[in-house]
């Protein structure tokens, strides 16, 4: 069974980048797309962007090229970092896994990792 | 990038049926099958329920339903039980690889 693991600090300061790491266990990193998804307290989702195979990415233009989704295969990780952040990047942070052949599903999802942007 | 426009909330009773709408633009639940349907109970991850505008996930609910028509996808749950009770979002494609949700549905089961 595939599980997914968010962490990373749960408080950054303004202005500052914010930084989470997803471990993927029971099943390899490689060969799917993988997204970050985020939802502000009492709010609904919004995509953050993709990576595929350590290469390919894509990006919600909304981010304004603040975010960037990497990937460590020999540590069965991913990592989303967003710079410059405010208060309004506070969220729950989600990593999840789309399925064979899709990039747009997800099947599996991380439990969610709250980031507080404040001072 | 604007979301998909959900109504706030909606409730039936046990035993009932429920429509949940999102509605798009020609730029994505329009132009593409790609909707998604997610459920969320508080506290929880998503739960895929529905995928390519009508498919349903192994394990889930043929009480679950989509479809689409025009801009607009729409989501059924007959015979409600209290366990639906919990957000919804509907999730569409919208062409360059880009993914956009929807504002989210409280279900309340009365």
């Amino acid at each position: 069974q595939v599980q997914l693991q968010e962490s990373g600090p749960g408080l950054v300061k303004p202005s500052e980048t914010l930084s989470l790491t997803c471990t993927v266990s029971g099943g390899s990193i490689s060969s799917f797309y993988w997204s970050w998804i985020r939802q502000p307290p009492g709010k609904g989702l919004e995509w953050i962007g993709y990576i595929y195979n350590s290469g390919g990415t894509n990006y919600n233009p909304s981010l304004k090229s603040r975010a960037i989704i990497s990937v460590d295969t020999s540590k069965n990780q991913l990592s989303l970092k967003v710079s410059s952040v405010t208060a309004a990047d506070t969220a729950v942070y989600y990593c999840a896994r789309a399925p064979h052949g899709y990039n747009y599903i997800f099947d599996y999802w991380g439990q969610g990792s709250l980031v507080t942007v404040s001072s | 990038q604007s979301a998909l426009t959900q109504p706030a909330s909606v409730s039936g009773s046990p035993g009932q049926s429920i429509t949940i709408s999102c509605t798009g633009t020609s730029s994505d639940i329009g132009g593409y099958n790609y909707v998604s349907w997610y459920q969320q109970h508080p506290g929880k991850a998503p739960k895929l329920m529905i995928y390519d505008v009508t498919n349903r996930p192994s394990g889930v609910s043929d009480r679950f339903s989509g479809s689409k028509s025009g801009n607009t996808a729409s989501l059924t749950i007959s015979g409600l039980q209290a366990e639906d009770e919990a957000d919804y979002y509907c999730s569409s494609y919208r062409g360059s690889s880009t993914l956009v949700f929807g504002g989210g549905t409280k279900l309340t089961v009365l």
